[in-house]
């Protein structure tokens, strides 16, 4: 039974195009974030958000716009998709977003996108 | 920018045997790291957590943490067809905003 529920599961899309990741954690976790994985770079940290406030921004581009509806949903838009994009984006949670008793992240199972 | 260097990049061991893995993180205000396992296709999970100098056993997996050196290492024994995965390093500094940096991973095959 997931608690980090992540749609869709697959995803292609034409270049230029804009898309929306879903994102929703029923783990009762204050802190959500999204991580990118694509074969030619390992996971790579793009957002993270603290009781739905942005944190950390770490995507060079504005083409990324994380967006929080509620605490427990962080949804992703990417608006002129390019096949640079091409990737598994990741949403994951912790309890918080850190200190001490270091929180340990949680993973949704991932939405695969490719722009072609 | 933090780096976490994972090595060796792939390992093959025989069914039964040990697998070391090996990751150091560049940044100095790195206090704790993980190790998460991602079976292909899946979701990256997390296998053991070290926040503290030494190590820490679970099962058949253990972990060592040198903090000096920032550098942690994981040990698999008796490894089975079912460890085959990649393995994530994660580093967390005490400071900030707590970013989770992941490594390049080890991707591991155990053979039978």
């Amino acid at each position: 039974d997931p608690k980090i529920i992540q749609k869709p599961k697959y995803l292609v899309a034409v270049t230029g195009s804009e898309k929306i990741l879903i994102c929703e954690q029923y783990l009762g976790h204050n802190a959500m974030y999204w991580y990118r994985q694509s074969a030619k770079k390992p996971l790579e940290f793009m957002f993270s958000y603290s009781y739905q406030k942005l944190m950390d921004n770490q995507t060079a581009s504005s083409r990324f716009q994380p967006q929080s509806s509620k605490k427990n949903h962080l949804d992703l838009q990417i608006t002129a998709l390019k096949p640079d994009d091409s990737a598994t984006y990741f949403c994951a949670s912790s309890p918080r977003l850190g200190g001490r008793g270091a929180e340990t992240l949680y993973f949704g199972s991932g939405t695969r996108l490719t722009v072609l | 920018q933090q780096k976490v260097q994972q090595s060796p990049e792939s390992l093959i061991v025989p069914e039964g045997g040990m697998a070391s893995l090996n990751c150091t993180s560049s940044d100095r205000n790195v206090d704790y790291f993980w190790w998460y396992r991602q079976h292909s296709g899946k979701s990256p999970k997390m296998l053991m957590s070290i926040f503290s100098n030494g190590e820490k056993e679970e099962g058949r997996f253990t972990v060592h943490l040198n903090k000096a050196s920032l550098h942690t290492s994981l040990h698999i024994r008796d490894s089975q067809p079912s460890d085959s995965a990649l393995y994530l390093c994660a580093a967390s500094p005490n400071t900030g905003n707590y970013k989770y940096v992941f490594g390049a991973g080890t991707r591991l095959k155990v053979i039978a």
